[in-house]
């Protein structure tokens, strides 16, 4: 079964502290995992891929299949950052053919 | 702003009753699918449509139907409304060509059942 897990419901940090939201996944193949990221008042938007191996708005994540995780961190956190953060995981193998969302992290920085 | 818009914004029922909401994507993007987006939950997939037929599935009862439109518009109808149903409701689309898991969300439809 595909289950994406993050443990926490609500992060919270000052700026300029380091964050790390964390994400575990179970797949049996080989997996396509994203961060989708929601800010107040707006749609869900993908912020990066596991694929594109890029670094978008300071936020970084790597695949680890040993400990099948995918934590996305950023070293030195913004205000802009406050918001609401999924993990998502996609079957790698047959094909896009829907995503399964953990339950999500608030990431709140404050000043 | 293109891109995917989903309508009404906001919408109450009771039980029982039927609902259908609307999604409209951006040109190119033949597939669209559907979450279910419950207060402190990810979202849950319901369906996906390509080409005006479905091709995926999540666990969502029989009830759950949708339809796929040339203009790439399409419906979610709900029959049978029951409280559990009460949720956001999220349409996304993806681009030709493309089979990733990158899609393109709207604003969501949100539904209450009373």
């Amino acid at each position: 079964a595909q289950r994406v897990t993050q443990p926490e419901k609500l992060l919270s940090v000052f700026k300029g502290a380091p964050v790390e939201l964390k994400c575990n996944y179970s797949y049996s193949g080989s997996p396509e995992l994203f961060w989708y990221v929601q800010y107040s008042r707006q749609r869900l938007q993908l912020l990066l891929r596991h694929i594109s191996r890029e670094s978008i708005k300071g936020f970084t994540a790597d695949l680890n299949k040993g400990e099948t995780s995918f934590h996305l961190k950023k070293p030195f956190a913004q205000e802009e950052d406050s918001a609401m953060y999924y993990c998502a995981l996609s079957g790698g193998n047959t094909g896009f053919q829907k995503l399964v969302f953990g339950t999500g992290t608030r990431l709140l920085v404050s000043p | 702003e293109t891109g995917v818009t989903q309508s009404p914004t906001h919408l109450i029922k009771t039980r029982g009753q039927q609902v259908t909401l609307r999604c409209s994507s951006q040109s190119g993007h033949n597939t669209v699918s559907w979450y279910q987006q419950a207060l402190g939950q990810g979202p849950q997939f319901i369906f996906q449509y390509y080409r005006e037929e479905e091709n995926g599935r999540g666990n969502f009862p029989p009830r759950f139907s949708g339809l796929q439109f040339p203009n790439y518009s399409s419906e979610l109808n709900v029959n049978a409304l029951e409280l559990d149903d009460s949720a956001l409701y999220l349409c996304a689309s993806r681009p030709s060509g493309v089979n990733t898991g990158e899609l393109f969300f709207g604003e969501g439809s949100r539904l209450t059942v009373l």
